[in-house]
């Protein structure tokens, strides 16, 4: 899986968009790339995942640029419940036998 | 629809002590499966992952272990513990995106 690079933390308010950021630089033509969230004392939670343009779900939003060298989750109009930590994968799941997460983006929400 | 189940949620257990966490998967066959640490405040470290039976790979060297003797069955174990050991462990599965246990808090006095 390629190698990811996210901001270590971030704060916002409620009510707020959110944008967090994700580089791999290395991402390979057949991978996709896939967003998680960990609240505290639980396992990582799918939000979104996209290969290329824009995805959008009930949760979240995912934009890829052309170059596919980054992504952006974006969370619109946070809430407290939102506090957690985020994680951008980036790979083939089918096609590779590791799931290897980075050190994630720490997202606190105040009020 | 797939679960996952892993048990105990917590364990308090003495140093030199062995350890067993059990968890197992319903609704698929043939899962890849997989065993996370995590420290307190810090990322997932991968430990095991699995793609069949009885075939396992380490992603670190330590002093636990991880055998599959069920398609749907993974089990992590230790001989003896040692305070390091201490963390959150989890449990997960994954085929297009990962799907994870509710995991179990280790600590070691």
């Amino acid at each position: 899986l390629a190698k990811t690079t996210q901001p270590i933390s971030m704060d916002s308010y409620e009510g707020q968009e959110v944008n967090i950021t994700c580089s791999h630089n290395n991402i390979a033509t057949n991978d996709y790339i896939t967003w998680y969230q960990q609240f505290p004392s639980q396992g990582p939670r799918f939000i979104i995942q996209g290969y290329k343009t824009k995805v959008t779900n009930e949760v979240a939003s995912l934009f890829i640029p052309a170059d596919r060298k980054s992504s952006t989750l974006s969370l619109p109009r946070v809430s407290l419940s939102d506090t957690a930590v985020y994680y951008c994968l980036v790979g083939v799941l089918y096609n590779t036998d590791k799931l290897i997460f980075g050190t994630g983006t720490r997202l606190q929400v105040f009020p | 629809s797939q679960t996952i189940h892993q048990w105990p949620a917590t364990l308090v257990q003495p140093v030199g002590s062995p350890l067993s966490l059990e968890c197992t998967v319903e609704g698929t066959s043939n899962p890849n499966l997989y065993w996370y640490r995590q420290a307190a405040g810090r990322g997932l470290q991968l430990l095991f992952y699995s793609v069949g039976i009885g075939q396992i790979s380490s992603e670190v060297p330590q002093n636990l272990s991880a055998s599959r003797p069920q398609d749907r069955q993974f089990i992590l174990s230790s001989k003896k513990l040692l305070l390091s050991d201490s963390g959150f462990y989890l449990c997960a599965w994954g085929e297009e995106e990962a799907f994870f246990g509710q995991g179990t808090r280790l600590t070691v006095v």
